[in-house]
This record gives C-alpha cells, structure tokens and sequence, in this order.
C-alpha cells in the first residue's frame, strides 16, 4: 500500500537559516504533491503544488522540490523566521478510484519551529 | 477566498448520543471531505462526497455516517458516539472540476469533540 513518511516529527532552527522538510513516498509514483500548513487548533492551509514533470516550485520565500527518481519531495523556506513555526504536511493524491477527485493522502507532518 | 465553515469549534457529548458535525462552503465546490486528526495518526479520511447525495467511503467509515442534500453542506454524524471519536474533526472541500490546480484542499478550523 502506499506510503508517506516525513523526514521528523519535529525540526528546530535558528532564525534566518533555512529550513528543509522530507517527504519521501513509496509503492507508487504520485501525479503530483501538495504542501499543507498547520497552526495549533487550526485547519491545515494549502501552500504549494507541485507536478511530477516539474523539478522546483517556488513561493516567496519556500521552495519545494520533487525528485521521482528518489521518490521524494524537499520542501524548503529561506530566511526563516519565528511566525513560520507551525506543522507542515505533505500531501500526494491516494490510489485508486477517486484519486483524481481531490482525495489526498496526509503525512503525519513535521513540527518546525524557529528560535530567535 | 473561499471560506468553509463549521458550526461548533468546541463540542462536549455523553457516550451513546447522536452527534451532528456541520460544515458550509461557499464556493460552490464539488467535493467535500470530512477528516479526523489525532495526535500521532496524522488526518485520517472519514468520508467524502463529490456530488449532491453521493457520498464515499474513506479509511475509517464505521461509527460514522454522512449527509449532503446541499451542494454547499456536508453534515457529519456519529450514530451513537464513543469515548473513541473524541478528537479533531476537519472539513474540507475542493472545486473539483478544472485539472489538478483546483483540487487543493481548503479546511474550515476545525470541531472538537469530547464524548464522555
């Protein structure tokens, strides 16, 4: 069955360096991959997407990669800073019938937080 | 921007009532998703429909059934709740139409239930 795995349950960084998330999948090879943020108590928020035939998508200051030989995506955020601590989440579409339907498989996420 | 909501942020239920979770959209999007998120397991996908009355199973459908006489509502409900169900409840909804672009996720802030 497919899988999803994020690098860590938890990553900590200064301020200002960068920071960089794993999601790596296995028994299949997704069309495309989501990125999601969460605060505490709150719904997740839509960041980015990234397409199977696209290497890099940027967004101000994150970056997220998608590696399909590696089965892997990289998600980035340059000069980071204290308000982007939160949870991040990666998400590919699910197998089967219905995966073009907008049906995503969440990772556990990754608790990131950045110290002054 | 689209805004997806849901009628109780906190909800305190015995064990054995029925439980009814609501959720709006009103961004006349196709698909609508119901989620429950616990510490450790990530969101986990109850149900979801893609149209009016239809519906779909997700991961984990038992204890829970779901409702959508509306485009725009997608009700949740717990036949008779258990200790179990308590948790974060998470809708979602999508656009559904229009390729791979339009089936990010946005969330509505969440309900969380107790059953005592």
């Amino acid at each position: 069955s497919q899988k999803i795995e994020q690098n860590s349950e938890a990553l900590n960084i200064q301020e200002g360096k960068t920071a960089t998330l794993t999601c790596n999948y296995t028994n299949y090879s997704p069309a495309y991959l989501q990125w999601y943020r969460q605060d505490p108590g709150r719904g997740p928020v839509f960041l980015l997407l990234i397409r199977e035939n696209e290497k890099e998508k940027r967004k101000e200051r994150l970056k997220v990669t998608f590696d399909t030989t590696l089965k892997q995506s990289l998600f980035h955020i340059t000069a980071s800073q204290p308000a982007d601590s939160a949870t991040y989440l990666c998400a590919p579409p699910r197998l089967g019938r219905g995966s073009t339907l907008g049906r995503l498989y969440f990772g556990r996420g990754t608790q990131l937080t950045v110290w002054p | 921007d689209v805004k997806v909501t849901q009628s109780s942020r906190y909800l305190v239920k015995r064990t054995g009532e029925k439980v009814f979770l609501e959720c709006v959209q009103d961004m006349d999007h196709e698909n609508m998703f119901w989620y429950r998120q616990d510490p450790g397991l990530g969101l986990r996908l109850i149900y979801f429909s893609y149209d009016v009355k239809m519906k779909e199973k997700g991961d984990i459908p038992e204890g829970y059934s779901v409702s959508r006489e509306k485009k725009e509502r997608f009700s949740l409900i717990l036949e008779s709740a258990s200790t179990n169900q308590t948790s974060m409840y998470l809708c979602a909804s999508s656009l559904g139409r229009g390729g791979v672009d339009f089936e990010k996720l946005f969330f509505g802030s969440g309900t969380q239930l107790s059953v005592l």
